[in-house]
C-alpha cells in the first residue's frame, strides 16, 4: 500500500503571496489532517478533513484554508504569507475509525520558506 | 485545553543500553489515546507505540515500551537495547478531540 505523499518537498515564497500544498492520503484512509511544525518545535494542528468537510480546526487564522477531494486527497492553502509561516507542513491521514484508534500516517512534509 | 509536556529537550544513550523519555499531559477528558512518534532527519513522523487510556496494561512493541500512569498523567517511553537507528526526535502525542504534540526530545545514540 502507498503511504502519504506530499508535494512539493520544498518551496520558497515571498511575503504576501499565496501558496497551495498538496497531499495524497494513504490508500483506504478517508481522514486527512494538516500540521505546521516550526523549527525546533512539535507539530501544531491546523485542521482536519473528513468526507470533504472540515471537522476540526486548531488556532490558525482564516487565511489558512483547505480542501479535501472525493479521492480523499487534500490541499492546504495559505493566503497573504507572513515570514512566520515559514515551517514544515505535515499532512497525515487515518483510516475509518479515526486517529484515536490508530494514530496517523504522516507524509514527509513540505518545507515552506517565506522571504 | 490539553497540553503535552516533554521536559527533556535532549537525551543520549550508549548503544545497547536503555533510555527512558518522559512525557506528561494535562486533560479533563476521560477517553483518549497517547502515542510516541519518531521523526528522523527524513522528516517523516513514524508511529512508535500507542496506548489506550482505558487500558491499564502498558503497551509494548519489541524494544519499545511505555510506562503509563493515568492518575499522574504520565506517559514515558523506554527504549531497550538502543540501536544507532533509534537516533531521532521523539514526540509524545495526545489524541482526544484533537491531536496535540509535545515539543520533542532529541535522542542521540552513542556507538
Amino acid at each position: 500500500e502507498t503511504g502519504v505523499t506530499q508535494s512539493p518537498t520544498h518551496l520558497i515564497k515571498t511575503r504576501g503571496q499565496q501558496v497551495t500544498l498538496r497531499c495524497s492520503s494513504q490508500s483506504g484512509h478517508n481522514t486527512v489532517s494538516w500540521y505546521q511544525q516550526a523549527l525546533g518545535q512539535g507539530p501544531q494542528f491546523i485542521f482536519q478533513y473528513y468526507r470533504e468537510e472540515e471537522n476540526g480546526r486548531g488556532n490558525f487564522p482564516p487565511r489558512f484554508s483547505g480542501l479535501q477531494f472525493p479521492n480523499y486527497s487534500s490541499e492546504l492553502n495559505v493566503n497573504a504569507l507572513e515570514l512566520d509561516d515559514s515551517a514544515l507542513y505535515l499532512c497525515a491521514s487515518s483510516p475509518p475509525g479515526g486517529q484515536s484508534n490508530y494514530g496517523y500516517t504522516f507524509g514527509s512534509g513540505t518545507r515552506l520558506t517565506v522571504v | 485545553a490539553q497540553t503535552v509536556t516533554q521536559s527533556q529537550p535532549e537525551m543520549s544513550v550508549q548503544e545497547a543500553e536503555t533510555v527512558t523519555l518522559s512525557c506528561t499531559y494535562d486533560t479533563s477528558e476521560s477517553d483518549y489515546y497517547l502515542f510516541w512518534y519518531k521523526q528522523p532527519p527524513s522528516r517523516q513522523m513514524i508511529l512508535v507505540i500507542r496506548q489506550e487510556a482505558y487500558k491499564q496494561q502498558n503497551a509494548t512493541e519489541n524494544r519499545f515500551s511505555v510506562n503509563f500512569q493515568k492518575a499522574a498523567k504520565s506517559f514515558s517511553l523506554k527504549i531497550s537495547d538502543s540501536q544507532l537507528g533509534d537516533a531521532a526526535m521523539y514526540f509524545c502525542a495526545y489524541s482526544g478531540n484533537q491531536f496535540y504534540f509535545g515539543t520533542g526530545t532529541s535522542l542521540t545514540v552513542i556507538p
